[in-house]
């Protein structure tokens, strides 16, 4: 079945604790990106990849690393989390970017920064 | 700059009722159109895609959206809502020169019985 998978679906962690959230993608798509939701802002993009070793920043990239080592992966890390961060991540991928080829969404995590 | 604009935050109505949810954009250059579906504890799904053509595309839920480009909008429509459609839909927008996508904030839609 293609799918992107995140994990974990549930995250909780305290301020400046190190954590990845890992995203991998199953279609052979060359793009992903990292989106958060947050009430009544909609989604905002993180950082975004065309393709490996290519990564670019979002509209909100500060405070987060991505890295783009295999097609397939593209892992979230929050170096220092702070409580500003609590938020719904989503990672997404699409066929060859984004001009005319849609988003394939993961279920998200939700991440609680105390 | 681009912005995507969803009017109403929240649309309540009644089973069997018609609904529009209204998207708004501002882009200079052009755009593709979508609006995407998020159901609860789930990531979002495409509903529907303005790419070229005609300016009325449908979904195979019984949505329709149309693109207007005069007025900058792509407005959700349905004819009958049920209840399985209550969810969150978000409009995106994604430029013809760039790699991103612009997405509203999203219009929570509720069916009552």
């Amino acid at each position: 079945e293609a799918q992107v998978t995140q994990n974990p679906r549930y995250l909780i962690t305290v301020t400046g604790k190190k954590l990845t959230v890992t995203c991998s993608q199953n279609m052979n798509h060359e793009y992903m990106s990292w989106y958060r939701q947050d009430p009544g802002l909609g989604l905002r993009q993180i950082y975004y990849s065309m393709n490996v070793e290519v990564t670019d920043k979002g509209d909100v990239p500060e405070g987060y690393k991505v890295s783009r080592k295999e097609k397939r992966n593209f892992p979230l890390i929050l170096e220092s989390p702070s409580p500003n961060q609590t938020s719904l991540y989503f990672c997404a991928s699409s066929l060859w970017g984004t001009y005319n080829s849609p988003l394939h969404f993961g279920n998200g995590t939700r991440l609680t920064v105390t | 700059a681009q912005s995507v604009t969803q009017l109403d935050s929240q649309v309540p109505v009644f089973e069997e009722a018609p609904v529009e949810l209204r998207c708004n954009y501002s882009s200079s250059v052009s755009v593709y159109l979508f609006w995407y579906v998020q159901y609860p504890n789930q990531g979002l799904q495409l509903l529907l895609k303005y790419l070229s053509g005609s300016t009325l595309v449908e979904s195979i839920n019984g949505f329709e959206a149309e693109f207007n480009k005069s007025q900058t909008s792509f407005h959700l429509r349905k004819p009958s809502v049920h209840i399985s459609d209550t969810a969150e839909y978000f409009c995106a927008v994604s430029l013809n020169t760039g790699n991103q996508f612009y997405f509203g904030t999203g219009t929570s839609l509720t069916v009552i019985p």
